[in-house]
């Protein structure tokens, strides 16, 4: 069975900074894994994927996030933390043809 | 860049009432999907939609909740009796094949009262 643990609920960084949003998974097969932000009262955007190409991902936004199988890990970064970074991000896994799995999600705060 | 839309944005209904939120996904897409989440709660599948039948649902999508697509655009999610607990933001979300990603619309809010 497929699973994802976001291991922090909430990170707070500076604007400027370095943004780390951590993410494991968990998958009998090769998954397919997403990051999706989510703004207050939006919906649900992609902000990259992974689908078995390269391990490392660029996503929108100044974002990226790196496969490591070792791991079991798809952690979300950006070098520069901007204060429209703040919102609810979500790390997803996907096994081919079944439906996708939302981890808990992270708050991320931005602050000047 | 083609959306996945909801109607409404926001649905106030009475606890037994029945209550349709209405999608209209991107339009060659062939895979359709809702989720929910409750305030302060993750975002959990209820059902996958493909070929006019459902291919996959969750412990949550019990008899209370039905799907449809009635004409070549709508894609519907009806809640027979609604109670208390589904208040929530129900996303519906659609995909043009197995492996691509899911694009979501903005979502439908109900609070049932």
């Amino acid at each position: 069975a497929q699973s994802v643990t976001q291991l922090d609920s909430h990170v707070s960084v500076s604007e400027g900074t370095p943004v780390l949003l951590r993410c494991n998974y968990s998958s009998s097969y090769s998954p397919s894994l997403f990051w999706y932000v989510q703004h207050p009262n939006k919906g649900l955007q992609l902000l990259l994927k992974y689908t078995s190409a390269a391990t490392l991902v660029k996503g929108i936004n100044g974002f990226e996030a790196e496969f490591k199988k070792s791991e079991t890990s798809f952690h979300l970064t950006k070098p520069s933390a901007h204060m429209s970074d703040a919102a609810e991000y979500f790390c997803v896994v996907s096994e081919a043809g079944t439906a996708l799995i939302f981890g808990k999600g992270t708050t991320l705060s931005v602050s000047s | 860049e083609p959306e996945v839309t909801q109607t409404p944005s926001h649905q106030v209904t009475q606890m037994g009432q029945e209550v349709i939120l209405r999608c209209v996904p991107i339009s060659n897409h062939l895979y359709f999907y809702w989720y929910r989440q409750i305030l302060g709660q993750k975002v959990e599948f209820l059902v996958s939609f493909y070929n006019n039948e459902i291919s996959e649902k969750s412990e949550i999508f019990d008899d209370q909740f039905s799907v449809e697509r009635p004409d070549g655009s709508n894609f519907t999610l009806k809640i027979r009796s609604t109670k208390l607990e589904d208040s929530a933001m129900y996303f519906c979300a659609s995909r043009g094949t197995v492996n691509s990603p899911l694009h979501f619309g903005n979502g439908t809010r109900l609070t049932v009262t």
